[in-house]
């Protein structure tokens, strides 16, 4: 099975920049989504296909993808932005869809 | 304006069996494949099933394969569920997830992107 590996946790202050690895053999030739989990809600798709953002969702959300490395940027980080993330890719060998264990953003 | 709910969550004991359902508006069900995914209370989402638009080809996690059967009725806009033989492990809420793509098709790296999701329906797998 393919496994993705993202940290548990990562702090940033207001106003710095955010980065969320999610780790995998060969990440780079899949496509890589990720979603954000605020308490109590539904996720949110915030980029998809490694760097698109959906409608509405800020610029200063980038994702970038290569090597065994996938990477979710958020700039200019707000207080709104605390929440859990998460990476997603599909394994085509497995027809499996495949999440990342996690990231919770703080806020500091 | 798209919308999900899910609906048929509850409680029931480890063996037991239950249909949860999902219907849809807001957009052409036919079209767009649809999953459903899992999140056990202060854990991560955790991927359970996915169907096609047509219902043709099917995908299951290997935790409920042959334990669960995904399906839908696409003149109904509904998308379901049918959980058998349920363990305490399986005690999550489930949300049903709509594929960002019109008619997708899948390579060997690239499938599912969920773009809307319902609120979720708890179940709860407890003696």
């Amino acid at each position: 099975s393919y496994v993705l590996t993202q940290p548990p946790s990562v702090s940033v202050a207001p106003g710095q920049t955010a980065s969320i690895t999610c780790g995998g053999n060969n990440i780079g030739y899949r496509t890589v989504n990720w979603y954000q989990q605020k308490p109590g809600q539904a996720p949110v798709l915030v980029v998809y296909d490694d760097r698109d953002r959906p409608s509405g969702i800020p610029e200063r959300v980038s994702g970038s993808n290569s090597g065994n490395t996938a990477t979710l940027t958020i700039s200019r980080v707000e207080a709104g932005d605390e929440a859990d993330y998460y990476c997603q890719v599909w394994h085509g060998s497995s027809d499996h869809v495949v999440f990342g264990g996690g990231t919770k953003l703080t806020v500091l | 304006e798209v919308q999900l709910l899910e609906s048929g969550g509850g409680l029931v004991q480890p063996g037991g069996s239950l249909r949860l359902s999902c219907v849809v508006s807001g957009f052409t069900f036919s079209n767009y494949a649809m999953s459903w995914v899992r999140q056990a209370p202060g854990k991560g989402l955790e991927w359970v099933s996915a169907i096609s638009g047509s219902g043709g080809s099917t995908y299951y996690a290997d935790s409920v394969k042959g334990r669960f059967t995904i399906s839908r009725d696409n003149s109904k806009n509904t998308l379901y569920l049918q959980m058998n033989s349920l363990r305490v492990e399986d005690a999550a809420v489930y949300y049903c997830a709509k594929d960002l793509l019109e008619n997708r098709s899948c390579s060997s790296t690239s499938c599912y992107d969920f773009d809307y999701w319902g609120q979720g329906t708890l179940v709860t797998v407890s003696s």
